[in-house]
């Protein structure tokens, strides 16, 4: 298994450009989520999908979209970039049930000049 | 307002000693408490988790405290390593449908050779 896959592992955006952070996962999990990773900040829940067809916001939705059409696929939409968005984005995904264990991707490191 | 605290936000140990990390949290209703490490330029991996119902899990050096009454839990590691030096993050995940983790800010751990 390949688990959690993220891409691209880095990008440079200017100011009002758009462009989409892939996430996908082989585990069968129900549960993904994208997460925001900045200094001092800890990890703040930007969007998350309970399965297929299912999303919901998380604490900074702001300036995100998702949208969940499989099982695999969760990507995230940055309609227009702004430097507050610099950051490292996760993604993370689990079963909807015990053990509950989250499994995270290797990160998206994102510049917004 | 942060619903899990955690402290310290630092921690350099020396190696061979005991490492500590506490966090506390107001949400009765939480009822799964998991540890994540995270090392630089990686995601986070669960490293140890406990249920409320259980005082103490202990996995090889690291251990979890769990104290009901006073909603404080706290990871010990044992005989501190080098390559203990990561991030350690705290979760609380709410129960019943709201399937969120809470997570605390992070502690940024150093083990001195």
């Amino acid at each position: 298994n390949a688990g959690v896959t993220q891409t691209p592992k880095f990008q440079v955006l200017k100011t009002g450009q758009s462009m989409t952070l892939q996430c996908a996962q082989d585990m069968n999990h129900e549960y993904m989520s994208w997460y925001r990773q900045d200094p001092g900040m800890g990890l703040r829940l930007i969007h998350y999908s309970v399965g297929a067809g299912i999303t919901d916001q998380g604490e900074v939705p702001n300036g995100y979209n998702v949208s969940r059409s499989t099982t695999e696929d969760f990507p995230l939409r940055l309609l227009s970039a702004a430097p507050s968005q610099t950051s490292v984005y996760f993604c993370a995904s689990s079963y909807d049930r015990d053990p509950y264990e989250q499994y995270f991707g290797p990160g998206t490191r994102l510049t917004v000049t | 307002q942060q619903q899990v605290k955690q402290s310290p936000q630092s921690l350099i140990v020396q190696k061979g000693g005991i490492s500590i990390i506490n966090c506390a949290y107001e949400n009765t209703a939480f009822d799964y408490f998991p540890w994540y490490q995270q090392f630089p330029g990686k995601g986070p991996a669960l490293l140890i988790a406990i249920r409320p119902d259980v005082s103490e899990k202990k996995e090889g050096r690291f251990t979890i405290s769990f104290n009901k009454s006073a909603k404080q839990f706290s990871l010990h590691i044992m005989d501190s390593q080098p390559g203990d030096s990561a991030t350690y993050f705290c979760a609380a995940r709410g129960a019943g449908n709201n399937r969120k983790l809470i997570w605390g800010l992070g502690t940024s751990l150093a083990v001195n050779p």
